[in-house]
């Protein structure tokens, strides 16, 4: 099984700035990497497939980067409804498909 | 518009059985693979089980092996979980979800807004 671990588990940051969050998996999954964005009381949402291809309908300043193990989400000029718990989750070598445990970002 | 409606969920004691649904619109169900994945209180995304569009293969966590099973009917665009012998640690709220392709696993790119299966005596 693939583990996947993000970090940091929770990051803090200004309006306007930008965000960057982790994930590494514990063996090459390729580019077969997606991140998904969750706030309270709601289902996920797909921000980026493939590791860096933006999803239908996802602003701009959400991009994503990286292959093999190490990954990367950036938000550059957060906004305040940024705020979401985000979830990287592998697809190449299933079942099992893993999700992180998650990076919690709040807008300061 | 991709809607993905759970239904089914409910407090049932441990060792008790359960029927999930999922009735999905907005695209030709038939064409896709689906998930279930869940999701404890406070806690993050476990994948559940896993359907190709026929049907004809379907993946679980080890976790839930033997216990649960998936199914749909492509005539309904309807898709189902079958959850058996109960364990508190099964209480999560539980998301039908879309995949990206139709049998090679790939994103998920919808998801249900869950339904709550609780497991207490």
């Amino acid at each position: 099984e693939i583990v996947m671990t993000q970090s940091p588990p929770t990051l803090s940051v200004s309006p306007g700035e930008r965000a960057t969050l982790s994930c590494r998996a514990s063996r090459s999954v390729s580019t077969k990497l997606a991140w998904y964005q969750q706030k309270p009381g709601q289902g996920p949402r797909l921000l980026i497939y493939g590791a860096s291809t933006r999803a239908t309908g996802i602003p701009v300043r959400f991009s994503g980067s990286g292959s093999g193990t190490e990954f990367s989400l950036t938000i550059s000029s957060l906004q305040s409804e940024d705020s979401a718990v985000y979830y990287c989750q592998q697809y190449n070598s299933w079942p099992p498909f893993t999700f992180g445990q998650g990076t919690k970002l709040e807008i300061k | 518009e991709v809607q993905l409606v759970e239904s089914g969920g409910v407090v049932i004691p441990p060792g008790g059985s359960l029927r999930l649904s999922c009735a999905a619109s907005g695209f030709t169900f038939k064409d896709y693979a689906m998930h279930w994945i869940r999701q404890a209180p406070g806690k993050g995304l476990e994948w559940v089980s896993f359907i190709t569009w026929d049907g004809y293969s379907k993946y679980y966590a080890d976790s839930v092996k033997g216990r649960f099973a998936i199914s749909r009917d492509n005539t309904r665009n309807s898709l189902y979980l079958q959850m058996n012998s109960l364990r508190p640690e099964d209480t999560a709220l539980y998301f039908c979800a879309k995949d990206g392709g139709s049998s090679s696993g790939r994103e998920v790119d919808y998801w249900g807004q869950g339904t709550l299966v609780t497991v207490s005596s």
